[in-house]
């Protein structure tokens, strides 16, 4: 079992340009979320699914979008960087309370 | 405002001691408290759960304690080693659905020799 998987590692992107950001999982979860984790800020829910075809707002979810088409994969959209956007994003499942990171995604948006 | 407070300077302790990370909340009524740790580069981890009809819980050098009058929870490493060196990171489960957590922002743990 690979767990968590996030798709790419690094990134460096423009100010104004766009990219997705891919998450799998092969445990059969039922939820996935989008995290992102700033210095002295901690982990901040960005969006997350309760199910294939379902997504929802988390805390910070203002310039994201997601999609869960596949109940293995859920994306992480961001249609128009901006500077603010550069932090690391963590993809995380579960179907009870313990939940599983992926390995993490570093954005920069210059 | 909701807040979850964890010591934001780092810890350091010798080998074979025990160390003791706090974590602190206001205006939650969490279901349930769990721990992660987090090496540098990497994903958090799971530790432990601990409910909030349950006082502690051990696994292996591991202690965490719930107390959801002073609204605490602290977190022990019996017989420390360097290998324990990481960040540590509190979490609530806060309900609402979704089986979503907020996270404290990590106390980074160092075991010198």
């Amino acid at each position: 079992n690979a767990g968590v998987t996030q798709t790419p590692k690094f990134r460096v992107l423009k100010t104004g340009q766009s990219m997705t950001l891919l998450c799998a999982q092969d445990m059969n979860h039922e939820y996935m979320y989008w995290y992102r984790q700033d210095p002295g800020m901690g982990l901040r829910l960005i969006h997350y699914s309760v199910g294939e075809g379902t997504t929802a707002k988390g805390e910070v979810p203002d310039g994201y979008n997601v999609s869960r088409l596949k109940k293995q994969n859920f994306l992480l959209g961001l249609e128009s960087a901006a500077p603010s956007q550069t932090s690391v994003y963590f993809c995380a499942s579960t179907n009870r309370d313990t939940q599983y990171f992926g390995p993490g995604t570093r954005l920069t948006v210059l | 405002s909701q807040k979850i407070e964890q010591n934001s300077e780092a810890l350091n302790i010798q080998e074979g001691k025990t160390a003791t990370l706090t974590c602190n909340y206001t205006n939650y009524s969490p279901a349930y408290l769990q721990w992660y740790r987090q090496d540098p580069g990497r994903g958090p981890v799971f530790l432990l759960l601990i409910r909030e009809n349950e006082k502690e819980k051990r696994k292996e050098r591991l202690k965490v304690t719930f107390d959801t009058t002073l609204k605490q929870s602290l977190f022990h490493i019996t017989a420390s080693q360097p290998a324990d060196s990481a960040t540590y990171l509190c979490a609530l489960g806060i309900g609402g659905g979704g089986n979503k957590l907020t996270f404290g922002t990590g106390t980074q743990l160092k075991v010198e020799l």
